[in-house]
């Protein structure tokens, strides 16, 4: 069965400091991975998915099988970027199943 | 496209009275997902549809609740009768299926507080 964990329920970090968020999965195929950030009192949003490969807001996340790893990176957090984030595994259109969530909270 | 909608966005009801949730999905999208959101559990799936089918319900928590996809525009999550424990954010999601490049959007929510 597919499972993702985020052992840190919250991140507490000092702005300009760099932040990494761990997430990992256990899932038998090759899934997508995904982050997702919720601001306060905003919807969930998809920050960015593992295919693409891409540079969201300063964040980047490589998906390394071998460890089963997605983690979310930033160099320089900045205060905006204080929110829930939660990891998330899809197996192609059956599912997806989040983790727990990690309260980034960027401080002064 | 507007994005997902979700009504109401906030809920107050009283222990015992029936609610009802309501989601409108992205146009097109074939998958849509009912999620509840509690600080204690993050976020949990409830049910998912595939064309308007119920595909896995096993994350409904009991029989209180139901959820219809009456046609591919509209979906409803229902709870009778509700109890305080109930209180959370419900998100609705839809996605469509398209190999590697499927991701979720999700609803704003609805906050449903039972007192």
């Amino acid at each position: 069965a597919q499972r993702v964990t985020q052992p840190e329920k919250l991140l507490s970090v000092f702005k300009g400091a760099p932040v990494e968020l761990k997430c990992n999965y256990s899932y038998s195929g090759s899934p997508e991975l995904f982050w997702y950030v919720q601001y306060s009192r905003q919807r969930l949003q998809l920050l960015l998915r593992h295919i693409s490969r891409e540079s969201i807001k300063g964040f980047t996340a490589d998906l390394n099988k071998g460890e089963t790893s997605f983690h979310l990176k930033k160099p320089f957090a900045q205060e905006e970027d204080s929110a829930m984030y939660y990891c998330a595994l899809s197996d192609y259109g059956q599912n997806f199943v989040f983790g727990p969530g990690t309260r980034l909270s960027v401080l002064p | 496209d507007a994005g997902v909608i979700q009504s109401p966005r906030h809920e107050v009801t009283e222990m015992g009275q029936e609610v009802t949730l309501r989601c409108k999905p992205i146009s097109g999208h074939d998958y849509l997902f009912w999620y509840r959101q509690t600080m204690m559990r993050g976020l949990e799936l409830l049910i998912y549809f595939n064309n308007n089918v119920p595909i896995d319900d096993s994350g409904m928590p009991e029989d209180r609740f139901s959820a219809k996809m009456p046609n591919a525009s509209f979906s409803t999550l229902k709870i009778q009768p509700s109890e305080p424990r109930d209180s959370a954010v419900y998100f609705c999601a839809s996605s469509l299926r398209g190999g590697s490049l499927l991701e979720a959007f999700f609803g704003q929510g609805t906050r449903l507080t039972v007192v």
